[in-house]
């Protein structure tokens, strides 16, 4: 089975702290993608990558950063949290060429 | 652009009854994928069915199954005996089919939640 970690379900944080979001899959997995889901928007796209190192911008990407040093590892930075961050954010994986995206159990995140 | 839309935000339905979750979707595109994801409470989300927009044929997976109009741009999902462990957010999708290497990016409707009531 596929499997992507994310490294903290519950996170919270001050505004103007910086954050990282990690996420780690298992599956050799080419793609990996950052979404955030707010009530009542669904998920909206922040960033994805198609290769280590190789970065593209979602529908939402402002106020965040993202980074693929490895393949199985893609951290979402939030460069200075702000309140409107508050939200859960889903990492997912998938086999390049195939439909399919796996997710992660997502991190809660809180900034006050 | 594409867009999704599930005009139900929430629904309810009793236990071994069948349930229909509405969706519609805009594009200009003529290969696509179309999905549902589930997304039960505190629980990774999950791909429960997809369709091809090429198959006329609507998908089925068990107890779940689509009718796609690709004409109306409609892709609903019925869910027949529901059980408990049905309840969920569940989550209209679309893919355009990218030919030579990746496949495109989701784009979500905004989920519909559904409690399956004992």
């Amino acid at each position: 089975d596929v499997k992507v970690t994310q490294s903290s379900r519950y996170l919270v944080k001050r505004t103007g702290e910086k954050v990282f979001l990690e996420c780690v899959q298992d599956m050799d997995h080419e793609n990996m993608f950052w979404y955030r889901q707010d009530p009542g928007l669904g998920l909206r796209l922040i960033y994805f990558s198609y290769d280590v190192k190789m970065k593209e911008k979602g529908d939402i990407p402002e106020g965040y950063s993202v980074s693929r040093e490895k393949k199985e590892r893609f951290s979402l930075i939030l460069e200075s949290a702000s309140t409107n961050q508050t939200s859960m954010y889903l990492c997912a994986s998938q086999e390049q060429g195939w439909y399919e995206q796996y997710f992660g159990p997502g991190t809660r995140l809180t900034v006050t | 652009a594409q867009t999704v839309t599930q005009s139900q935000p929430e629904m309810s339905v009793q236990e071994a009854e069948t349930v229909t979750l509405s969706c519609t979707y805009d594009t200009s595109e003529n290969n696509y994928y179309l999905f549902w994801y589930k997304q039960p409470p505190s629980r990774q989300m999950i791909l429960v069915i997809r369709q091809e927009a090429y198959k006329q044929q609507n998908a089925t997976e068990n107890r779940f199954s689509v009718n796609f109009q690709k004409a109306a741009k409609s892709f609903s999902l019925k869910i027949s005996d529901s059980q408990l462990g049905d309840t969920a957010m569940y989550f209209c999708a679309f893919m355009k089919h990218v030919y030579g290497g990746s496949q495109g990016n989701l784009i979500f409707g905004k989920g519909t939640k559904l409690s399956v009531k004992p």
